[in-house]
């Protein structure tokens, strides 16, 4: 399963809300649904899975939505940690994929 | 607290053969699968397990060892475009997902 990330690079100010989406070649059980944040020069971290479960120690502003082939994470409001490369993964199938990415800089 | 400490970084000559250790601790080493994903560099991840082995044409064994809760990835036939930061990750219990991550090992092959 192919995954595409839209957009590549999101500018956003800090306090602004940010929408990034994931798109699948074919259809993903929203069980199997996950987004990863990576911070230069760090591993990734997970954030969600199971398309809207929020991982350990992750704050609330950020949240998981979608099904079938389009998938959205949303940060409410944006804090400066949270300029990163954000990845969608699906592992309903194998092999597990990855999108290319979505860089979250600063506007 | 869940850690996952990988070895350092390695430089090896296309045709060698590469081995990265991943040790587990803080939690039941037995509970757990650690799968291993790649990042070459400036670029997106890739998952290295499961029936994805098979574009590794063979070359790519995981082992492990619960005596010391360490895993490991050796990686043979090393070609350039295997240059990449390769990442231990723990599987979710409720499988599929990666959610605890090692630093990375940098395996760089150059002549």
């Amino acid at each position: 399963i192919v995954l595409t990330q839209s957009p590549d690079t999101l500018s956003l100010s800090p306090g602004e809300r940010a929408t990034l989406s994931c798109r699948a070649s074919q259809s993903v059980n929203s069980f199997y649904f996950a987004w990863y944040q990576q911070r230069p020069g760090q591993a990734p971290r997970l954030l969600i899975y199971g398309t809207s479960d929020r991982a350990t120690g992750i704050p609330d502003r950020f949240s998981g939505s979608g099904s079938g082939t389009d998938f959205t994470l949303t940060i409410s409001r944006l804090e400066p940690e949270d300029f990163a490369v954000y990845y969608c993964q699906q592992y309903d199938s194998s092999p597990r994929t990855f999108g290319q990415g979505t860089k979250l800089e600063i506007k | 607290q869940v850690q996952l400490v990988q070895s350092g970084a390695e430089v090896k000559k296309p045709g060698a053969s590469v081995k990265v250790s991943c040790k587990a601790s803080g939690y039941t080493f037995s509970k757990y699968y650690i799968e291993w994903v790649r990042q070459a560099p400036g670029q997106g991840l890739e998952w290295m397990g499961g029936n994805y082995a098979q574009k590794f044409q063979g070359r790519v064994t995981m082992t492990r060892d619960t005596s010391t809760s360490t895993v490991y990835m050796e990686l043979n036939s090393l070609r350039s475009e295997d240059t990449a930061i390769y990442y231990c990750a723990r599987e979710g219990i409720s499988g599929g997902f990666f959610d605890y991550w090692g630093q990375g090992t940098l395996v760089t092959v150059s002549s």
